[in-house]
């Protein structure tokens, strides 16, 4: 059984902090990552997508991977109370799996005004 | 107008009671999927489908099925609804072959009494 981890939070930082979210995956040969955010009672919303070692950035979000240590963050600069949401880890599966995005359970982040 | 729309987007029935959730979509992807999210649970797959004659069961398949009506349609039934399936809905999409991301519809909130 593939697995996503994620703290579950909730993770509390003022307005204008660096949020920092975490992820680990224990198939070792995914290719593909994702972070969704989700308002409470919403649907998922791809903010991010990484499938090279590195960072990525896109606005105020920058998606960070490490294959070799299984890890992948995302971090948000600036963070505004609209910032507020749960964050899902998403990885793609490998081989005859690679149609399947297994999801953490999520992050709930609270930024305060 | 949505890429992915699901209809209803509120339900609420009776135990017992068979109950059918719609999903279209314009994206023109061939590959469509079925979660619900409970929370602590995250999203978990019930069904996927590759293409109109290519359906296949996720991991939490039992109590449902699903009809793959054309490329842009992929509904999912409960037979005989039972408490437990009370939860949130998620149709998704996804490019064929590809490593991108699942695409998510809006939702529906099912209850059942």
């Amino acid at each position: 059984q593939k697995e996503v981890e994620q703290n579950s939070g909730p993770l509390s930082v003022p307005e204008g902090a660096i949020a920092s979210l975490n992820c680990t995956y224990s198939d070792r040969v995914s290719q593909s990552f994702f972070w969704y955010r989700q308002y409470s009672g919403k649907s998922p919303e791809l903010i991010m997508s990484i499938y090279s070692n590195g960072d990525k950035e896109d606005g105020r979000f920058t998606a960070q991977l490490n294959k070799a240590s299984q890890y992948v963050s995302l971090l948000i600069r600036d963070s505004q109370p609209s910032d507020s949401a749960t964050y899902l880890c998403a990885v793609r599966g490998s081989g005859g799996s690679n149609y399947k995005l297994t999801f953490g359970k999520g992050t709930l982040l609270t930024v305060n005004p | 107008d949505a890429d992915v729309t699901q209809t209803p987007r509120n339900r609420i029935t009776k135990t017992g009671k068979r109950i059918m959730l719609e999903c279209s979509q314009t994206k023109g992807h061939d590959r469509m999927y079925w979660y619900r999210q409970d929370p602590g649970l995250g999203l978990r797959l019930i069904y996927y489908s590759f293409d109109v004659k290519d359906i296949n069961k996720g991991e939490i398949s039992d109590g449902y099925s699903v009809s793959r009506q054309a490329q842009a349609k992929f509904s999912l039934s409960l037979e005989s609804a039972i408490p437990n399936q009370t939860a949130l809905y998620f149709c998704a999409t996804s490019a064929t072959g590809g490593w991108g991301p699942q695409h998510f519809g809006d939702g529906t909130r099912l209850s059942i009494l």
